[in-house]
């Protein structure tokens, strides 16, 4: 089956910049996606990337991909107290969804 | 953007008891919903599939007779959990790629429901 693993926690001063990573197993993937999830809440789309790109940057995500060593990083730009949340890295294979655990970010004044 | 609501949002059950959890497109039809259960502290894992008029596929390790899953129309699916225990205890989502998708590029998840057990 996939795997997708990511980091549990990452921590950050508020105005810095957060790289959260993630890698993958799957190499027939044809997209991977990040989700955010605040506490008790479902999942936000935030970005996606085809898999035959290698950048994508919407405001202040940029989403890098190294289909090579599939590894998928997402950088958030001037860190916010409402970025604390659990980002999900995800692929999709056949219209299915494989999540990695879920990286909890804490931003900190 | 396409909206996909469940309901409930929360409920509470006596361990035996079934609840049905519903998953409505709102303004695209559905021609597949995906249910995930996540539980606390860990990812979202993929149960079943379901395709408007025909059976659900189920994830390896997911009970059928269980997790009973019906998608008659292109806009509901509902999942039943029947004779629920503590351990079915979790957060469900469903989400959809949307209407005539051929490929993932987005999904659209509800916020899902918290199903406690008692």
């Amino acid at each position: 089956g996939e795997d997708v693993e990511q980091s549990l926690f990452l921590s950050v001063r508020e105005g810095d910049s957060s790289v959260i990573n993630c890698t993958y197993t799957d190499s027939s993937s044809t997209y991977l996606y990040w989700y955010k999830q605040e506490p008790g809440a479902g999942l936000q789309l935030l970005t996606y990337i085809f898999s035959n790109m290698d950048m994508k940057q919407d405001q202040r995500l940029t989403v890098l991909l190294n289909k090579k060593d599939k590894h998928l990083s997402l950088r958030i730009a001037d860190t916010q107290t409402g970025d604390s949340a659990i980002y999900f890295c995800a692929e999709s294979n056949d219209y299915k969804l494989s999540f990695g655990a879920g990286t909890t970010v804490t931003v900190r004044a | 953007g396409a909206v996909v609501s469940q309901h409930p949002s929360r409920v509470i059950c006596k361990s035996g008891t079934s609840v049905k959890i519903e998953c409505r497109s709102l303004d695209f039809q559905a021609t597949t919903m995906f249910w995930y259960r996540q539980f606390p502290k860990q990812s979202l894992m993929l149960m079943a599939t379901s395709n408007e008029g025909s059976k659900a596929t189920y994830e390896q390790g997911v009970e059928k007779d269980k997790f009973l899953i019906n998608h008659a129309s292109l806009t509901l699916s509902t999942l039943t959990v029947t004779s629920a225990h503590p351990e079915d205890s979790s957060f469900y989502i469903c989400s959809s790629p949307g209407q005539g998708r051929g490929s993932t590029d987005t999904q659209y998840f509800g916020p899902g429901t918290r199903l406690t057990v008692l």
